[in-house]
């Protein structure tokens, strides 16, 4: 069955520390693969997507991350983290039905 | 940002009693979707929509209905409410394998 797991319910970073939050997925086929983002009290944001070519994909707010086909892993990366990046992420796969499969997320706690 | 609201933002009710959410679109995006969030289950879709009138349920249909009877608009029942539907409720629409986009969620409480 397919699936996305975010390993980690919770990650503290030091502001202006680097930061990694991990994704694995289980899909059959060449996955189109999302990270968004949520603040309290909103709705989600897109930070970056990956459908093809370049498997170091770049999105809003400095965030990047990496497909790795071997791992079946989508890491969400940033070099440096601000006060403002402490939310809640979402990893998901989109199925050949054009939905998407979600991880249950991963809140980021910034400490000053 | 997208343009998508959603009606109402914040909702009390009573258990047994129908609610209706509405999720409207102003960008003619084909799909649009209903999912539910609670904590610790990211986010779980409810039913979507692949164009006027054409409706499918995905994977926590039971106890909700959906109607789209034009392309801009995306209605949520729940037709008699359970404490175990209070939940935030996100709107989304999108183009197929693209990108979904989101509307703001409405915040339902069933006492």
């Amino acid at each position: 069955a397919q699936s996305v797991t975010q390993p980690d319910i919770h990650i503290t970073v030091s502001e202006g520390a680097s930061l990694e939050l991990r994704c694995n997925y289980s899909y059959g086929a060449t996955p189109y693969l999302f990270w968004y983002v949520q603040s309290p009290g909103q709705g989600l944001q897109l930070l970056l997507k990956y459908f093809s070519g370049d498997t170091l994909v770049q999105g809003i707010k400095g965030f990047e991350a990496e497909f790795k086909r071997s791992q079946s892993s989508f890491n969400l990366r940033k070099p440096s983290v601000h006060w403002s990046d402490a939310a809640e992420y979402f990893c998901a796969v989109g199925d050949s039905n054009y939905q998407l499969i979600w991880g249950a997320g991963t809140k980021l706690i910034i400490k000053p | 940002d997208a343009g998508i609201t959603q009606s109402p933002r914040h909702k009390v009710t009573e258990t047994g009693t129908p609610v209706t959410l509405r999720c409207h679109q102003t960008e003619n995006h084909r799909y649009m979707y209903w999912y539910r969030q609670d904590p610790g289950h990211g986010l779980r879709l409810i039913h979507y929509s692949y164009g006027v009138k054409d409706t499918d349920k995905g994977e926590v249909s039971d106890g909700y209905s959906v109607s789209r009877s034009k392309t801009e608009d995306f209605l949520l029942t729940l037709e008699s409410a359970t404490s175990s539907q209070t939940s935030v409720y996100f709107c989304a629409i999108g183009q197929g394998e693209d990108t979904q986009y989101f509307g703001p969620g409405t915040r339902l409480t069933v006492l």
